[in-house]
């Protein structure tokens, strides 16, 4: 199983807001270091939607935002739109592992 | 904006090498502070982080790969690699090369991927 824990799947109305969830422990969130959140459409390459925690890159709409706190970090996105259905991937820096981690990857149903 | 393109054989042998090279537009591979990284994704699982070269050639590679990981970069055809040794159907994978621009920690711009299947 992946070091950073994501719920399987998460679904929201045209709207809606919806929140996944990114939960680590002391030697990766917990250590203070950031975490990055990935968009992968279906059969296309992930793209980054949120860096260092709450930024969003240049194109990234201001409905997606990053929050973290303690061991866990969290990916909102307001005013859901069909066209955000996709796999959402947390990652961070794991200092016992000593390499980069992912979560396990969040299904996004727009319903 | 610079732009990445994965090329290599679709299909390796076990206990062969799996060879992809990242072919790199839009910038010089040789920019100072451009971490070039290798990150795959088993069929229907997650993203699996594999290693980078900095462009100054310095490495840093998962500790489960690297006895069978070689990354490497090629500044006059501005591409860069990624070998790897005695495969097996574990191996089997899209691998995206991407680039993390200041930091080794975040991937800014990911190559499409290419299907790399390990079977005789």
């Amino acid at each position: 199983q992946s070091v950073l824990t994501q719920p399987p799947s998460v679904s929201g109305a045209p709207g809606q807001r919806v929140a996944i969830s990114c939960t680590g422990s002391s030697s990766n969130i917990g250590a203070t270091y950031d975490v990055h959140w990935y968009q992968q459409l279906p059969g296309t390459a992930p793209k980054l939607v949120i860096y260092n925690n709450n930024n969003r890159p240049s194109g990234v709409p201001d409905r997606f935002s990053g929050s973290k706190s303690g061991t866990s970090a969290s990916l909102a996105i307001t005013g859901l739109q069909a066209e955000d259905e996709a796999d959402y991937y947390c990652q961070s820096y794991d200092s016992s592992l000593s390499f980069v981690v992912f979560g396990g990857g969040t299904k996004l149903t727009v319903l | 904006q610079v732009q990445l393109q994965e090329s290599g054989p679709g299909l390796v042998k076990p206990a062969q090498t799996l060879s992809l090279t990242c072919t790199v537009s839009g910038g010089s591979i040789s920019s100072g502070g451009y971490y070039w990284s290798w990150i795959r994704q088993h069929p229907g699982k997650g993203l699996e982080w594999i290693g980078y070269i900095y462009y100054s050639g310095s490495t840093y590679y998962k500790p489960s790969l690297k006895r069978r990981l070689t990354i490497s970069i090629d500044t006059f055809k501005n591409q860069f690699s990624l070998k790897l040794t005695s495969v097996t159907a574990a191996d089997t994978a899209v691998y995206y090369c991407g680039l993390g621009v200041d930091t080794s920690m975040i991937t800014h711009f990911w190559g499409q991927g290419t299907l790399v299947t390990v079977s005789s």
